[in-house]
Formats: structure tokens, sequence, C-alpha cells
């Protein structure tokens, strides 16, 4: 497996509160998205990494910010939680070449009450 | 903007039957293709992937699926099911114009006895 970790694995916050999560990654690849799955939705990309500090939106970035300081990390962050917020978040990894995959991690569920 | 479709979100085949996965692309530049698995509480796993070269192309598990240009598909098939093939099957399209991987809707595979 590549390694790829996410924390938390589950998460249960309040509608209203602000929540990070952490996708960690000891590859060194410069692409890293986060996703999140819906059932009837697939996998939606939030948002993604191409380098350090160099972000962009993807198709459902509402309500999400995210952040790379440095390789290794990319975090999400819902600024304020909603209940339309919860999900299963999956962050993915590629090589700088197009022509290679998505490495995923093992998937966030984040539950708003 | 390149999109992904995949037709059926549920495919049941008995078990030593074809499976045939429908994908359709759309990507204004030459894609990169890619099908994916994805088992219960798991994250994705890469199944095989079309970049350039042979339209055929195999993957893990007695999986192939076939690039028609013409026909903007990618549709994955298994000349027999087995039941550990039960799981949720996601089509990806990826360009060299943004480096952003989108997914299909996903078709979860029953496999009947």
């Amino acid at each position: 497996d590549a390694g790829i970790t996410q924390s938390p694995r589950h998460k249960v916050t309040e509608t209203g509160t602000p929540v990070t999560l952490r996708c960690h990654q000891t590859e060194n690849h410069r692409y890293m998205y986060w996703y999140r799955q819906d059932p009837g939705h697939g996998l939606r990309l939030i948002h993604y990494s191409y380098g350090v500090k160099d972000t962009d939106k993807g198709e459902v970035s509402d309500g999400y910010s995210v952040s790379r300081s440095k390789t290794e990390d990319f975090l999400l962050t819902l600024e304020s939680a909603t209940s339309s917020q919860t999900s299963v978040y999956f962050c993915a990894i590629s090589e700088e070449t197009v022509n290679t995959e998505a490495f995923f991690g093992q998937g966030t569920r984040l539950t708003v009450v | 903007a390149q999109s992904v479709t995949q037709l059926g979100s549920h495919v049941s085949v008995s078990e030593g039957a074809l499976v045939l996965l429908r994908c359709n692309y759309s990507s204004s530049v030459p894609p990169y293709l890619f099908w994916y698995v994805q088992y219960p509480n798991q994250g994705l796993q890469l199944l095989l992937k079309y970049t350039t070269g042979a339209t055929l192309v195999k993957g893990i598990n007695g999986f192939e699926a076939e690039f028609k240009k013409s026909e903007t598909s990618f549709h994955l098939t298994k000349p027999s099911a087995h039941m550990s093939d039960a799981a949720e099957y996601f089509c990806a399209v990826r360009s060299n114009r943004d480096d952003k991987i989108i997914f299909g809707k996903g078709t979860r595979l029953h496999i009947l006895p």
C-alpha cells in the first residue's frame, strides 16, 4: 500500500464547529487530492494540490478550504460544519507524470450532528 | 472539462457469467482512463489503466477494458464472474490540462450464486 495516512478515521462533530482532516503521505508525490464519497454520487473532487502552497478547486469546493505547507501534508478544513457535509472523505496522491494513477487512503468517516 | 458517465448504478450477474460494466467519458484532450474497485469499508484500489498504446488493457483479477476513441468508451469486462468480484467499481478520467482526476458515480456489482 502507498504510504498514505488519514486522520482521524472517524469523527462526530456538531453543526457549526470547525473540523480539520489531515492527509499525510510518505511517497513524496507532487499531487494530492481530497474527495468525498456519498451514495449515488460516487467520488466528487473537493480540492487538489499540485505542489506546496499550490491548490485549486474541484467540483464541490463550497464550504471547504485546504492548505499544503509541506509536501507530505494536505489539510482539509470545514470552517463551519453542516449536516450536508456528513460523508466519507478520501485523500489520494499521485506522481507528477499525468499517466499515473492515484493512490487512496483508507478514508475518514465524518458525521455532523 | 472532462466527465465520466457510468451506465447502471447496480449490475447483477450470475457466478460464471460475463461481467460488463460500462463507462463513457468526455474529454477535450486525449484522456487517461482508469478503473478502480472498492470493497466494503475500504479505500479504492486500481484495477487497470489506459494511457497510450494498446487499446485493450489487462488488469488484476482477470479484468480487462478496451479504449474506443470513436465511441468515447472504456468498458470493463471479465469473462467469468466470481463471488469475490462483488464490489463497487469506479471509472475515472484524467487529463494533462489540469491534472484533475474525475470519477463516475460508480457501479455496484452483485454476483448471484
